[in-house]
């Protein structure tokens, strides 16, 4: 059972660039969620999503574009990279309202953006 | 709104040494979860417990216990003698009653170091 799995797990743009962080899980989750993390912030959230076809805005979406066209995928696209965005990402996903309310998270994917 | 406040950054303390890890929250919500995570040096998001606001019974799980007082809205995490593999930064965490999403908000997290 391979979890909540992201890549790429390193990454390195120029100002400016586009990129696409994926993130697919395999545990028929309803709920996906992005995180970013940076020192002395904890884990803010980025963009979420309630199920396939509904995603939403967190606290720092600014940047960032999400789409869910199936259960298991949830990529978080920049669309234009900025210094700012350089941080760990972190995707996770978790069961409906019902369960024990844990989020499983991913590896990690830490990006610096020139 | 609500908020997470972890007021230790950090924390370093000799093995076999208790250690309390402090958290202090804020939401409007009557019902509500709070959890604590702990991150090891390798860098994954590890869960270790959730408590419902209808729930103030003290957890023991091992060498760690939480506190959860509802009147000082405080959750903390104590550690019971301490262990290097302990050295961590662990985040604790809040969501509405529902947690639609998966939307949690994170304290800043306390970076703990357990020497030998």
């Amino acid at each position: 059972n391979a979890g909540v799995t992201q890549t790429p797990k390193f990454q390195v743009l120029k100002t400016g660039q586009s990129m696409t962080l994926q993130c697919a899980q395999d545990m028929n989750h309803e709920y996906m969620s992005w995180y970013r993390q940076d020192p002395g912030m904890g884990l803010r959230l980025i963009h979420y999503s309630v199920g396939a076809g509904i995603t939403d805005q967190g606290e720092v979406p600014n940047g960032y574009n999400v789409s869910r066209s199936t259960t298991e995928d949830f990529p978080l696209r920049l669309l234009s990279a900025a210094p700012s965005q350089t941080s760990v990402y972190f995707c996770a996903s978790s069961l409906t309202k019902t369960n024990t309310g844990e989020l499983f998270f991913g590896e990690g994917s830490r990006l610096t953006v020139l | 709104a609500q908020k997470v406040t972890q007021a230790q950054t950090e924390i370093s303390v000799v093995e076999k040494e208790d250690v309390t890890l402090d958290c202090v929250y804020e939401t409007r919500d009557t019902t509500y979860y709070l959890f604590w995570y702990k991150q090891p040096p390798s860098g994954e998001l590890v869960f270790l417990i959730r408590r419902n606001s209808f729930d103030e019974q003290n957890e023991i799980s091992g060498r760690y216990s939480w506190n959860f007082q509802k009147s000082t809205s405080s959750f903390n995490f104590t550690i019971t003698a301490s262990q290097v593999v302990d050295s961590a930064v662990y985040f604790c965490a809040l969501s509405d009653f529902y947690n639609q999403g998966g939307k949690l908000i994170f304290g800043q997290g306390t970076e703990l170091s357990v020497k030998p």
